[in-house]
C-alpha cells in the first residue's frame, strides 16, 4: 500500500500546454505539500494545503494552481508550461503540527517541458 | 527566515570509510530537524530526525546529534557501504507558526560509495 502515491512519474509535454499532476494519500494527514526539485537537486516549497485551506504559496507564477477535491487529494494543475518548469515535482503529506514522523513524499513526477 | 547549510558535494569515499555529512540551521526557537536520503531516481525517505537539543537521531548505521549550542546537525556513519549511495539531505521545521508551514530543506549532499 502505498503512503503518497503520485500520477504521473513521467510527463514529457510541448511548451504552452496545460497539464496536471494528481497525488493521493492514504494516511489519514490533514496537511499536503507540493515541492519543486530543479535539476540542481535543490529542493523548494511550492503550496500547502491544509483542510482544503491553502496556508502557503511561494513566490511561485500564477500559472501553478493547487486544487484539491477533498483531505485526501492535492492535485497540481500548471497553465502555459514554459522550459523552465521542468523538474521533479514532489507532493508529500503530514500530521498538522506533529513532527515526530516527519513529511512523507512521494515518489516524484519528471516533468520534461520540450 | 529559516535556513539550512550542507557541505557541497559529491563526496566521494571507499567502502567502509567514516562518513560525516555537515549541516548547520539557522532558524528561530527550538526548530525539529531531519535528515533525509533519496536514492536515484526514487522518492526522498526520512533517514532520522530529532526534535530537541541534546537528542540523537539514528536509523541504519547513520546518526546525529541535535547541537544548539552550535546550531549543528551533522550525519555521521562509522563504515559506509555501495548502497549507501545517494543524495542527503538536512532539513528543519521551525517551531514557530503552526504545523502546515513545510520543511525548509538544504541543497542537498551527492554521496557517492566506490567498492
Amino acid at each position: 500500500d502505498t503512503a503518497v502515491s503520485q500520477t504521473p512519474k513521467y510527463l514529457v509535454t510541448q511548451m504552452g500546454n496545460d497539464k496536471s499532476i494528481k497525488c493521493e494519500q492514504n494516511l489519514g494527514h490533514d496537511t499536503m505539500y507540493w515541492y519543486k526539485q530543479d535539476s540542481k537537486k535543490f529542493l523548494k516549497i511550492m503550496f500547502s494545503y491544509n483542510n482544503k485551506e491553502l496556508i502557503i504559496n511561494e513566490t511561485v507564477p500564477n500559472r501553478f494552481s493547487p486544487k484539491s477535491p477533498d483531505k485526501a487529494h492535492l492535485n497540481l494543475h500548471i497553465n502555459s508550461l514554459e522550459l523552465g518548469d521542468s523538474a521533479v515535482y514532489f507532493c508529500a503529506s503530514s500530521q498538522d503540527g506533529q513532527t515526530i514522523y516527519g513529511y512523507t513524499f512521494g515518489s516524484g513526477t519528471r516533468l520534461t517541458v520540450v | 527566515g529559516d535556513s539550512v547549510t550542507q557541505m557541497e558535494g559529491p563526496v566521494t569515499l571507499s567502502e567502509e570509510a567514516f562518513l560525516t555529512i555537515n549541516c548547520t540551521y539557522t532558524a528561530t526557537g527550538y526548530p525539529s530537524l531531519f535528515w533525509y536520503v533519496q536514492y536515484p531516481g526514487e522518492g526522498l525517505q526520512l533517514l532520522l530526525k530529532a526534535t530537541k537539543a541534546d537528542d540523537k537521531g539514528s536509523n541504519k548505521g547513520f546518526e546525529a546529534t541535535y547541537r544548539k549550542e552550535t546550531t549543528s546537525f551533522h550525519l555521521e556513519k562509522g563504515s559506509v557501504q555501495v548502497s549507501d549511495s545517494a543524495v542527503y539531505f538536512c532539513a528543519l521545521k521551525g517551531s514557530s507558526g503552526g504545523g502546515a508551514d513545510g520543511l525548509t530543506f538544504g541543497k542537498g549532499t551527492h554521496l557517492i560509495i566506490q567498492p
